[in-house]
């Protein structure tokens, strides 16, 4: 398997404010990772593709500047979720895929914004 | 496009009794994979078997079996022997081969309540 850790495990900030959430692969060096996000009691629903060196790409009505990804190294891709409201109070997780095509995801982190 | 359909909205069993969750997909692709995800209320989706689409035989892992029929487009999870600690949803999912469909897609999910 892919051992991926995600920080923080849940966050709370006051609207208008930045948040950053690192997703790690810990044993396995992650040229592609994907973040998701997932509404209560709903399915999970991809955002975007992390690819290490080059732009993520988004899926259709997902606001690039709105969640801003970088994939800088092989283990590490981050997602800022910029001047955060109310509605983006999700639960956001991030997977790694290796190269057999298996996906591992991290444990999730939630984030509220009041 | 690909697309995967769970339309159980909620499941109980009883401990100890095996269980059966629906998952339908349609595919334009030829190659495909299917997967089955179980969420705790923690929420860390945990990967429990997966299912080729050229492979013959029907994926088992454990307490978990997937019955592929192929023709009727249908991966649907078998639990047998039910334990408390399975009460969680359930998703379902597929990935294709080519550009669009080569991203995992997840069906709504099933919630599983396992009485003792």
């Amino acid at each position: 398997g892919a051992v991926v850790s995600q920080h923080p495990s849940w966050v709370i900030c006051k609207s208008g404010t930045s948040v950053k959430i690192e997703c790690r692969s810990l044993d396995f060096q992650a040229t592609t990772m994907f973040w998701y996000r997932q509404f209560p009691k709903q399915s999970l629903m991809l955002m975007a593709t992390s690819n290490e060196g080059s732009k993520a790409t988004y899926e259709q009505g997902v606001e690039k500047d709105k969640f801003l990804i970088n994939h800088a190294s092989l283990t590490l891709s981050t997602l800022t979720v910029t001047s955060a409201h109310p509605e983006d109070s999700s639960f956001y997780i991030c997977s790694v895929q290796k190269k057999n095509n298996e996906q591992f995801f991290g444990p999730g982190t939630r984030l509220t914004v009041l | 496009a690909q697309k995967i359909t769970q339309t159980q909205p909620g499941m109980f069993v009883q401990e100890k009794e095996a269980v059966t969750l629906d998952c339908t997909y349609d595919t334009s692709d030829q190659s495909y994979g299917l997967f089955w995800y179980k969420q705790p209320s923690s929420g860390e989706m945990i990967f429990l078997i997966y299912q080729g689409s050229y492979d013959e035989q029907n994926a088992t892992e454990g307490r978990y079996s997937l019955n592929f029929q192929k023709a009727r487009k249908s991966a649907n999870l078998v639990i047998s022997a039910s334990q408390l600690g399975d009460s969680a949803m359930y998703f379902c999912a597929m990935r294709g081969a080519t550009g669009a469909n080569s991203k995992l897609t997840f069906g709504k999910g099933i919630t599983l309540s396992v009485r003792p």
